[in-house]
């Protein structure tokens, strides 16, 4: 079975914070690809970033950063400096053969 | 260049009645996808079609149905509807025939908020 754990349900944080989004998935396949989506107030998923399963490089693009351990089945993103347009739901998703979503975790960023 | 498409935005329907929401995918794919997104939750994937084939289906009742136009466009239909079908209902397009796994990116509409009386 596929699943997709966001612990966090909602977190509240200052501008100029850093902020990490947990997610831990679980899978028995050996190829998969997994992604984070942000999900603003319009309702629209914006696609973030994906991986594959082969491919356990972080990756850092502007202020946000991905960090991808196989050995304990994470795939956290960090938000450097928070600004307060970051405010939204953000998604992480587990693909083998379907796309299954986590519960998603609401960042607040106040001012 | 326009992206995802859905219409209506917003409705209100009772149980029992049917409901048909729309979604033009960007120009160019042919792959679309629905996913249903109860509020608190996330989204969870009911079809994926791809040339007007259906591609894949996810764990929703038979009365969840849905097809694929010519020109790309889809139509989910729900019939009979039940107070736990209020959600949001985002549609995806993507141009790869499985929809996620090869280029890995769907682009998703701002969705059908469908609420259930």
């Amino acid at each position: 079975a596929q699943k997709v754990t966001q612990a966090q349900t909602e977190i509240s944080v200052v501008e100029k914070e850093d902020v990490t989004l947990d997610c831990v998935y679980e899978t028995r396949d050996t190829t998969y690809y997994l992604f984070w989506y942000k999900q603003p107030p319009s309702g629209e998923l914006v696609f973030l970033i994906r991986r594959n399963s082969f491919d356990e490089q972080n990756e850092i693009s502007g202020r946000y950063s991905w960090n991808f351990q196989k050995s304990t089945s994470s795939f956290n993103f960090t938000i450097t400096a928070s600004q307060v347009v970051d405010s939204a739901v953000y998604f992480c998703a587990l693909v083998t053969t379907q796309l299954v979503f986590g519960k998603g975790t609401k960042l607040t960023v106040n001012p | 260049d326009a992206g995802v498409t859905q219409s209506p935005t917003h409705l209100i329907k009772t149980r029992g009645q049917q409901v048909t929401l729309r979604c033009s995918p960007i120009s160019g794919h042919k792959s679309v996808s629905w996913y249903q997104q109860v509020l608190g939750q996330g989204p969870q994937f009911i079809f994926q079609y791809y040339e007007k084939e259906e591609r894949g289906r996810g764990n929703f009742p038979d009365r969840f149905s849905a097809r694929q136009f010519p020109n790309y466009s889809s139509e989910l239909n729900v019939n009979a509807l039940l107070l736990g079908d209020s959600a949001l209902y985002l549609c995806a397009s993507s141009s790869s025939p499985a929809g996620w796994t090869n280029t890995g990116e769907l682009f998703f509409g701002e969705g059908s908020r469908l609420t259930v009386l």
